[in-house]
């Protein structure tokens, strides 16, 4: 069974700029999560979708978004880029409610 | 405000011996409690995890201790050996809610 698959793995870009991530869920996992790691910090959660909805957001600007798939694929897009926003981003995936996140690899995102 | 401490960033332990990471949370809200096992350039993987209606959970070398009158859970190692030196995360949940901890570096030494 395939995990979850994040692209890119690294990514350079500049200031103003903006980015999308994609992450493909665990097959049979309607749940897509998104966390911000930074050095230092522990995971911070962006947000949570299921079944293309929005079930739950953190305390990121709106500059942070994301969407979710018919097939549970999910983007999330990050506008007019700021240093501070260079993290590794991180996709998880589970079934639903009350169930244990598993994680992709990561997007490396470096803003310069 | 953080509701997942994890107050020791870094722990270094001879290998053979145990590993104690510790966890603080502050909502008693929180039923379902996980640790997560990170090593660099690696998405978090899962290790082991507990319900609140428990105090204990054993899996290999790993077990999970949780105080709920305290709000703190403990993972114990062993016996530690250098492959699981990496990043621990303590999460705490409920419903779909996950909360991480900022992690603790443990360095398990030859």
């Amino acid at each position: 069974k395939a995990g979850v698959t994040q692209t890119p793995r690294y990514l350079i870009k500049t200031r103003g700029q903006q980015v999308t991530l994609s992450c493909s869920p665990i097959s049979g996992h309607r749940s897509v999560s998104w966390y911000q790691q930074t050095p230092g910090q522990g995971l911070q959660f962006l947000f949570e979708y299921f079944s293309e909805t929005q079930r739950n957001k953190g305390n990121f600007p709106g500059r942070f978004s994301g969407r979710q798939f018919s097939n549970s694929r999910s983007e999330m897009n990050v506008s007019t880029l700021e240093l501070g926003d260079s993290a590794l981003y991180l996709c998880a995936s589970s079934k639903g409610s009350e169930e244990k996140l598993f994680f992709g690899s990561g997007t490396q995102l470096s803003v310069l | 405000d953080q509701q997942v401490k994890q107050n020791s960033p870094s722990l270094s332990v001879q290998e053979g011996r145990i590993s104690i990471l510790n966890c603080d949370y502050t909502n008693s809200m929180f039923d379902y409690f996980l640790w997560y096992k990170k090593y660099p350039a690696e998405g978090p993987t899962f290790l082991i995890s507990i319900s609140s209606i428990k105090d204990k959970n054993e899996d290999g070398r790993f077990t999970v201790f949780l105080n709920k009158s305290a709000k703190h859970l403990s993972l114990h190692i062993v016996p530690s050996q250098p492959g699981d030196s990496a990043v621990y995360f303590c999460a705490a949940s409920y419903g779909q809610n996950f909360v991480f901890g900022p992690g603790t570096r443990l360095s398990v030494l030859p």
